[in-house]
């Protein structure tokens, strides 16, 4: 297992389109969280999993983005109606029960809505 | 919500001198950590620091997780040029919400070789 892995690496979209991105996390965490990053900004929470439960949703998360981790291996998160002022990195980590080493995170996902 | 603020901005230095960069909180976190990120890549966990007081190194760099549990330093001795990247503080809380990480705005770091 060579880490966190997120694919596409890089997507570019029209405004309106539906996108999905996937992450596959290292295969012994259970835990695993995405982030979104714009640029000049630290990542920024958006939602965790324990296993195939999703636990927590920030505010940042619209009703247009929606996260799954169907059988607490990887999970995806799906935008609706793209908007603008979604282009961001989005940020996949994943950790073991206990976080205290820190998240291991993936490459990202960089979407472009134009 | 809580916030980092993390200093400098940006710093430009020659290859061999010695960084510091600091971050403050305006609330107390239980676990402070520092990650590296280079363009179009994910963060790189660098150091993890537990406990109020503790001074850890990884190779050249060190980091302290300040007394009060709201500052944090990571200091880079030194410099080379694939130091080059911006590197994040985040804090993290003990408790119901101890998954989540609070991050800096970051330092982005250029090493003229």
């Amino acid at each position: 297992d060579t880490g966190v892995s997120q694919d596409p690496r890089h997507k570019i979209t029209k405004r309106g389109q539906n996108v999905t991105f996937r992450c596959d996390p290292i295969s012994e965490h259970n835990r695993l969280y995405w982030y979104r990053q714009t640029l000049g900004q630290g990542p920024e929470f958006l939602t965790y999993f324990q296993n195939e439960a999703q636990l927590e949703k920030s505010r940042l998360l619209s009703d247009r983005f929606s996260a799954e981790r169907p059988k607490g291996s990887f999970s995806t998160l799906e935008i609706q109606r793209t908007e603008q002022g979604d282009s961001a990195m989005y940020l996949c980590a994943s950790s073991l029960d206990s976080p205290n080493y820190g998240y291991t995170f993936g490459s990202g996902t960089r979407l472009t809505v134009v | 919500g809580q916030q980092l603020n993390q200093s400098p901005q940006s710093m430009f230095i020659q290859e061999g001198e010695d960084v510091s960069m600091n971050c403050t909180s305006s609330s107390i976190f239980n676990t402070w950590l520092w990650y590296k990120q280079d363009p179009g890549e994910g963060p790189v966990l660098l150091i993890a620091l537990y406990k109020a007081g503790e001074l850890t190194s990884n190779g050249r760099l060190t980091a302290q997780f300040g007394i009060t549990r709201k500052d944090s330093f990571l200091n880079i001795s030194a410099s080379i040029p694939s130091d080059v990247g911006i590197y994040f503080c985040a804090g993290q809380n003990s408790g119901g919400s101890n998954y989540k990480l609070t991050f800096g705005k970051g330092t982005l770091l250029t090493v003229n070789p």
